[in-house]
């Protein structure tokens, strides 16, 4: 069964402190790894995927790398905006037919 | 332009109440998919359909039915609420099943039952 654990469950840092978030996952045959960003409220919205690993991708102060155990979310020089839950989710290939297992997601709060 | 759309944002409803919950995408996608977060924000998929055939069914009590009535719409009813059936339900939206496209998600039906 595909699995996919985030680490830590909540973060603080400060404006400007820059970090990384961790996504393990165990999955057979990944298609892909998403990250997505959750506001409260709202619907997870889409922020990368990415495919095989050493595969990396930058948007404003985030950037997914991905290796074959495990993905990081680094965020670099973070402001108070960029506070919202993480989450990290993987397909499989096979029969999957689209399904995304999720981690149960990382509660970032950037204090100004 | 909203691109994946849900209706009710909120529902409250008692126990042994049957409800419908309504999902439409102006994306052109041929994917859609049912997701439930429970209060530890934890995201499962329920259900899947492609083109209006069901592809996902997951271990969901048969009280809950989708159904789509073209590849823009997909409809969640649930007869005889539970409890436990409160969480808020995503409805989300994908290019196509066979590769890993990205998936766009609705703001969410938050579902209390009382």
């Amino acid at each position: 069964e595909d699995q996919v654990t985030q680490s830590p469950e909540a973060l603080r840092l400060q404006e400007g402190e820059s970090s990384s978030l961790n996504c393990s996952y165990t999955v057979s045959g990944l298609r892909g790894l998403f990250w997505y960003r959750q506001d409260p409220g709202k619907g997870p919205e889409f922020l990368f995927t990415l495919y095989s690993a050493g595969e990396e991708k930058e948007k404003e102060r985030l950037k997914a790398t991905l290796t074959k155990k495990e993905s990081f979310l680094h965020i670099t020089a973070p402001k108070p905006e960029d506070s919202a839950t993480y989450l990290c989710a993987v397909q499989a290939g096979g029969t999957s037919y689209g399904k995304l297992t999720f981690g149960q997601g990382t509660i970032l709060t950037v204090h100004p | 332009d909203t691109a994946v759309s849900q209706t009710p944002k909120y529902l409250v409803t008692q126990m042994g109440n049957d409800k419908s919950i309504k999902c439409e995408q102006n994306l052109g996608h041929d994917t859609m998919y049912w997701y439930k977060q429970d209060s530890k924000k934890f995201l499962k998929i329920m259900f899947s359909y492609n083109n209006k055939e069901l592809i996902i069914n997951e271990t969901v009590p048969n009280r809950f039915s989708p159904k789509s009535p073209d590849k823009a719409h997909l409809n969640l009813h649930i007869n005889s609420l539970e409890l436990g059936d409160s969480a808020v339900y995503f409805c989300a939206s994908s290019q196509d099943r066979a590769w890993a496209y990205e998936q766009y998600f609705g703001p969410g039906t938050r579902l209390t039952v009382t």
